[in-house]
């Protein structure tokens, strides 16, 4: 168990809906990472946090956004989904950005 | 360019046998990290180990030790007496600074290896 957390673990919806995913960092950790992996394009990094303020954009699409609260924990919203946005998304937390990474379980997302 | 490389998309090992995973990574960073991670069937990401690009020493963690090999930029997995759990995909990653020299953290990823370890 890394202490991260995710949630909900699987979610299928439809095209064009809007879903958020959850996450909660290891205690004490002030980074979140968003990755997402799929099977034509890996793992890929899609967004990072630091105490509530956004650092790093990766690959992330204009349709995905996210947050990171005063408690920590951080959402990812992604909405209008297509076909291809179906993906493991996981979170990622580390107490600083030189500090490994350690992983949620991820959340499994069916778009259908 | 393909910032990590694992040229091995399926590697087989005999139970109790070691094993090397290979991984060559680019940048032109002086100031970088190099992970491996361990994804088994269920899915989760674990953090195997960890290599400094200043270590002089080749980083190791209980059966796993990273061959750390600056001037050819590789960095492969050695994993000593493999077990049936051991059997998994298993990533490569960096984590390198900006053009601006700062570092935000982000690993990039290469394709995975996957190992089966036969009893």
């Amino acid at each position: 168990d890394s202490g991260v957390t995710q949630t909900p673990k699987h979610l299928i919806t439809a095209t064009g809906q809007r879903v958020t995913l959850r996450c909660s960092p290891r205690s004490g950790d002030l980074s979140v990472y968003w990755y997402q992996q799929s099977l034509d394009q890996g793992l890929q990094f899609l967004i990072q946090y630091y105490n509530g303020e956004e650092r790093a954009k990766g690959n992330i699409l204009e349709r995905f956004s996210a947050q990171q609260f005063p408690d920590l924990h951080s959402e990812l919203n992604l909405s209008s989904l297509e076909l291809g946005d179906s993906a493991l998304y996981f979170c990622a937390s580390s107490a600083s950005a030189q500090e490994t990474q350690y992983f949620g379980p991820g959340t499994r997302l069916l778009v259908l | 360019a393909q910032k990590i490389t694992q040229t091995q998309p399926g590697m087989f090992v005999q139970e109790k046998e070691a094993v090397t995973l290979d991984c060559t990574y680019d940048t032109s960073d002086q100031s970088y990290g190099l992970f491996w991670y361990k994804q088994p069937s269920s899915g989760e990401m674990i953090f195997l180990i960890y290599q400094g690009s200043y270590d002089e020493q080749n980083a190791t963690e209980g059966r796993y030790s990273l061959n750390f090999q600056k001037a050819r930029k590789s960095a492969n997995l050695v994993i000593s007496a493999s077990q049936l759990g051991d059997s998994a995909m298993y990533f490569c990653a960096m984590r390198e600074r900006d053009a601006g020299g700062t570092s935000y953290g982000k690993l990039t990823f290469g394709q995975g290896t996957i190992l089966t370890v036969h009893p």
